[in-house]
C-alpha cells in the first residue's frame, strides 16, 4: 500500500540553527498534511498543518512547504531550541480520511 | 483544555491475560483510533471506529479487539496478551469528515511478561 515516508531516521542540530525534516508522501490524491512532534514519554502533539491549495504556511518558528509535483513535505524550524528535541513525524489524509503517518525523524538539539 | 485521557501510563501484564486499555475524549469527536508504536515501525493502526457501536479493523487488528458504548470513549481489547504485544499503544479522535487532525492521547506503554 501506499506510505508515508521521512527522508532520514535522525537529525542533529546545533542549537540556535535553522533544522529542516523532510517526508516524502506517495498518495497523490491526498489534500491535506499535518505534523507532529513527540517528545519522550508523551503522545504526539500537533504542530502544524497544510492543504494541498497551498505550498507554505507558516507558524510560531515553524514552516511547513509542500511541493505536490514530488510529493515532498517539509518542516523547518527556525533557531532550534533545546526544547525542540523530539520525533517528528508527517501525515497524510488521502480521501478516505484516515490519517497516514511515516516512522519518524528524531531530532536532537546540541548545546 | 481539551484532551484524549489513557487510563494507564505504564501497564505490565501476564503472557495469556486479557487487557483493557481504555480512552476518554472530551472533545465530542465522532473518530476515535487505537494505535500501536513500535521503534522503527511507526505508527500503527489497530482499529478505529467512526460512531457509538461501530469498528473498523485497522492495518494489524490480530489479536485485539475493540468496544465503543459510548461516543466518547473506545477501549482496546486484548484477548489473550502476549510478548509481541509488548508495545506504546496511542489513541487518538478526530472530528467527522476529511481534512481533521488527530488529537493523541499520552500513550500506554504495555510491557506483557
Amino acid at each position: 500500500g501506499e506510505s508515508v515516508g521521512l527522508h532520514l531516521p535522525t537529525l542533529s542540530v546545533q542549537e540556535g540553527d535553522n533544522s529542516i525534516i523532510n517526508c516524502a508522501y506517495s498518495n497523490s490524491a491526498s489534500d491535506y498534511f499535518i505534523w507532529y512532534k513527540q517528545e519522550s514519554g508523551k503522545g504526539p502533539q500537533f504542530i502544524i498543518d497544510i492543504r494541498s491549495n497551498m505550498d507554505k504556511r507558516q507558524g510560531q518558528r515553524v514552516t511547513v512547504l509542500l511541493n505536490k509535483t514530488v510529493k515532498h513535505l517539509s518542516l523547518q524550524i527556525a533557531a532550534t531550541q533545546p526544547g525542540d528535541s523530539a520525533v517528528y513525524f508527517c501525515a497524510e489524509n488521502p480521501p478516505d480520511y484516515k490519517l497516514s503517518f511515516g516512522a519518524g525523524t528524531t531530532v536532537t538539539v546540541r548545546a | 483544555d481539551v484532551k484524549v485521557t489513557q487510563s494507564s501510563r505504564y501497564l505490565v501484564k501476564r503472557t495469556g491475560e486479557k487487557v483493557f486499555l481504555e480512552c476518554v475524549q472530551d472533545m465530542d469527536h465522532e473518530n476515535m483510533f487505537w494505535y500501536r508504536q513500535d521503534p522503527g515501525l511507526g505508527l500503527r493502526l489497530i482499529y478505529f471506529s467512526y460512531d457509538v457501536k461501530m469498528k473498523e479493523k485497522g492495518d494489524i487488528p490480530e489479536g485485539y479487539s475493540v468496544s465503543r458504548e459510548k461516543k466518547e470513549r473506545f477501549s482496546l481489547i486484548l484477548e489473550s496478551a502476549s510478548t509481541n504485544q509488548t508495545s506504546m499503544y496511542l489513541c487518538a479522535s478526530s472530528s467527522r469528515g476529511h481534512g481533521y487532525g488527530y488529537t493523541f492521547g499520552s500513550g500506554t506503554r504495555l510491557t506483557v511478561v
